[in-house]
């Protein structure tokens, strides 16, 4: 299965930018790099995805680096509902997800 | 469209007893996909179906489930027997394509075995 490292949690002021890292050293070529966020007692949410430019939609970007090997999600101007659990996701399989343990995100008044 | 629907969204039920969850996906996605959430095992894929067909049921944990798509709009999980280790929530997702697409999921269906 495809690995990725998260940090477990991070805290974010309301209104700041959140800055939520990823580690995907062992992602191939052809694999691309999904963003869900899943907010509590509700279905996992599509945030983003990127193959190898920077992407940006109305909820976030999305910052590749050139190696690939890692990338981070930026929301612009966090607010409280997005206290979320963020996962970080890559493999060539498309929406044969594997999630792992993702980033909890608190954001803070 | 009112996104991927799922029901019941709480089944509590004894063990032993057959439990069937639903699922109606978004119209005209042609992939509709079987999620499990447990504390101990995070989120896993069971099982996907494409233009109704199953795919891939190599994450169904054992014979006890199985799937079917009996149409475009409707989906079935069934646990049978059930046993209190299936207690989960059990999320259905669907999505238009395969890759380079967002799925989306449900609001899941709380199940717990006692």
């Amino acid at each position: 299965d495809a690995k990725t490292t998260q940090p477990p949690s991070m805290d974010c002021a309301e209104g700041r930018a959140a800055n939520l890292p990823c580690n995907h050293s062992t992602i191939s070529g052809n694999e691309y790099v999904y963003w869900y966020r899943q907010i509590h007692s509700q279905g996992p949410q599509y945030i983003i995805h990127g193959l190898k430019n920077n992407e940006t939609n109305e909820m976030a970007s999305l910052i590749i680096t050139e190696d690939r090997k890692s990338s981070t999600l930026i929301l612009p101007h966090a607010t409280l509902r997005d206290t979320a659990v963020y996962y970080c996701i890559y493999n060539n399989a498309g929406n044969m997800l594997t999630f792992g343990g993702g980033t909890r995100l608190m954001v803070k008044p | 469209d009112a996104g991927v629907i799922q029901s019941p969204r709480h089944e509590v039920t004894e063990m032993g007893q057959e439990v069937t969850l639903r699922c109606k996906p978004i119209s005209g996605h042609d992939y509709l996909f079987w999620y499990r959430q447990t504390m101990m095992r995070g989120l896993e894929l069971l099982i996907y179906f494409n233009n109704n067909v199953p795919i891939d049921d190599s994450g169904m944990p054992e014979d006890r489930f199985s799937a079917k798509m009996p149409n475009a709009s409707f989906s079935t999980l069934k646990i049978q027997p059930s046993e209190p280790r299936d207690s989960a929530v059990y999320f259905c997702a669907s999505s238009p394509l395969l890759r380079n697409t967002e799925a989306f999921f449900g609001q899941g269906t709380r199940l717990t075995v006692v």
